[in-house]
């Protein structure tokens, strides 16, 4: 158990739909760090927040956005949903800003129908 | 954008077998992460190596980050079946704070 909670393990939604993600990070971590994994992509970095100000940007659509609440936890919201969204999404947390241990919670599977 | 390439894509072995696995680029990294993902979990981090030529051991297993910090092998002795799963290198540059990942060794270890 690395500490790291997501919420929900499984979401099965339709196209067009929207969807929020929840995430708590480990006790003390400040970074929380959203990534996607599809089987051909492997894992893609999204976004970072750091005590509540976004850090770093990755391949994250327009459609998805995210944010860190004063409590840490963060959440990750889908909108427009397409059927190619459809993926586990990892929310993951560390220390400091720079990310040398970085730990995964168990991911959230999005099925989009 | 920071690749990484982890050779071989898919490994197996028998159990009690010696294995390398690969992760290059052509980036260098200020640190490398390996991460060890079963089906439908999130990965585990199993060893962060921050120094050119630094060598890491976590019982069975061998981390080893290349000198110019732009590769790294991971070496397992007597592999068992628990060792199954997907070997995950990770890199972050200098002032980056995200990860690049590879695609995965997927490692299978026959009883």
């Amino acid at each position: 158990d690395s500490g790291v909670t997501q919420t929900p393990k499984h979401l099965i939604t339709a196209t067009g739909q929207r969807v929020t993600l929840r995430c708590s990070p480990r006790s003390g971590d400040l970074s929380v760090y959203w990534y996607q994994q599809s089987l051909d992509q492997g894992l893609q970095f999204l976004i970072q927040y750091y005590n509540g100000e976004e850090r770093a940007k990755g391949n994250i659509l327009e459609r998805f956005s995210a944010q860190q609440f004063p409590d840490l936890h963060s959440e990750l919201n889908l909108s427009s949903l397409e059927l190619g969204d459809s993926a586990l999404y990892f929310c993951a947390s560390s220390e400091r800003v720079s990310g040398r241990a970085v730990y995964f919670g168990p991911g959230t599977r999005l099925t989009v129908t | 954008t920071q690749l990484l390439e982890q050779s071989p894509q898919f490994l197996s072995i028998q159990e009690g077998e010696n294995l390398t696995v690969y992760c290059n680029s052509s980036s260098v990294f200020s640190s490398l992460q390996w991460y060890r993902q079963e089906p439908g979990e999130g990965p585990v981090l199993l060893v962060t190596v921050v120094t050119g030529g630094e060598v890491k051991k976590l019982k069975r297993l061998t981390f080893q980050f290349g000198d110019a910090r732009k590769d790294s092998s991971l070496h397992i002795t007597a592999a068992q079946p628990g060792d199954t799963g997907l070997y995950l290198c990770a890199g972050a540059g200098r002032g980056n704070n995200r990860l690049a990942f590879g695609k995965g060794n997927q490692v299978v270890v026959i009883p």
